[in-house]
């Protein structure tokens, strides 16, 4: 166990619809990363937050957003749900960007869109 | 941009053998080079990272791994493998930090590692 946590598990919602993906970071970890896993994709960085601030954005869509809450936990909204949007979505956390330092995953929220 | 390639999507292994999962890398400037492994209907775990320093470092689970700057290689060892090493392994590479700039992780495709019995 990581020590982070996502919620939901799975979620299934169809096409044009808008969800929500939470997470918990580990105990005492400033920053937060999302990450889609997909079959064609692979592993990509979406995007980064560190102490409630954007910090950084990779292969994100415009379509979807972030934000950090000051009990660090983070939210990743998904809206206008494409068919192609089906995926793993992972978050990790580690002590603070900038450093060395590993980031751990959560278990993720497999989003499956009709 | 940074890239990592992991020329074998699949590698079979007998138990008790030696094992080598390769992984080549792009980056500029020194890199961050990490090893994570990923089980069946789970998240990634943190196996081993390179940072700097000895080229040979070890990490969870008797794996090791070999950082060779000259072939940009960062190979995952072990020197026995078990059946229940079998999963799903990713190398991801990071550019070293500018002040406090984007730190998140590129990764390779995968390759799937199979123990035999």
């Amino acid at each position: 166990d990581s020590g982070v946590t996502q919620t939901p598990k799975h979620l299934i919602t169809a096409t044009g619809q808008r969800v929500t993906l939470r997470c918990s970071p580990r105990s005492g970890d400033l920053s937060v990363y999302w990450y889609q896993q997909s079959l064609d994709q692979g592993l990509q960085f979406l995007i980064q937050y560190y102490n409630g601030e954007e910090r950084a954005k990779g292969n994100i869509l415009e379509r979807f957003s972030a934000q950090q809450f000051p009990d660090l936990h983070s939210e990743l909204n998904l809206s206008s749900l494409e068919l192609g949007d089906s995926a793993l979505y992972f978050c990790a956390s580690s002590v603070t960007p900038g450093r060395a330092y590993e980031q751990y995953f959560g278990p993720g929220t497999r989003l499956t869109v009709t | 941009a940074q890239s990592v390639a992991q020329p074998e999507d699949q590698v079979n292994v007998a138990e008790g053998n030696p094992l080598t999962v390769k992984c080549t890398y792009s980056v500029s400037g020194n890199p961050y080079l990490f090893w994570y492994v990923q089980y069946p209907n789970r998240g990634l775990q943190f196996l081993l990272k390179y940072i700097t320093g000895d080229n040979l470092v070890k990490g969870s689970y008797g794996f090791e791994a070999e950082f060779n700057k000259s072939q940009t290689s960062f190979h995952l060892k072990k020197p026995s493998a078990l059946v229940s090493d079998s999963a799903l392994y990713f190398c991801a590479v990071r550019a070293p930090p500018k002040g406090g700039g984007a730190d998140g992780l590129t990764f390779g495709k995968g390759t799937h590692l199979i123990i035999q019995p």
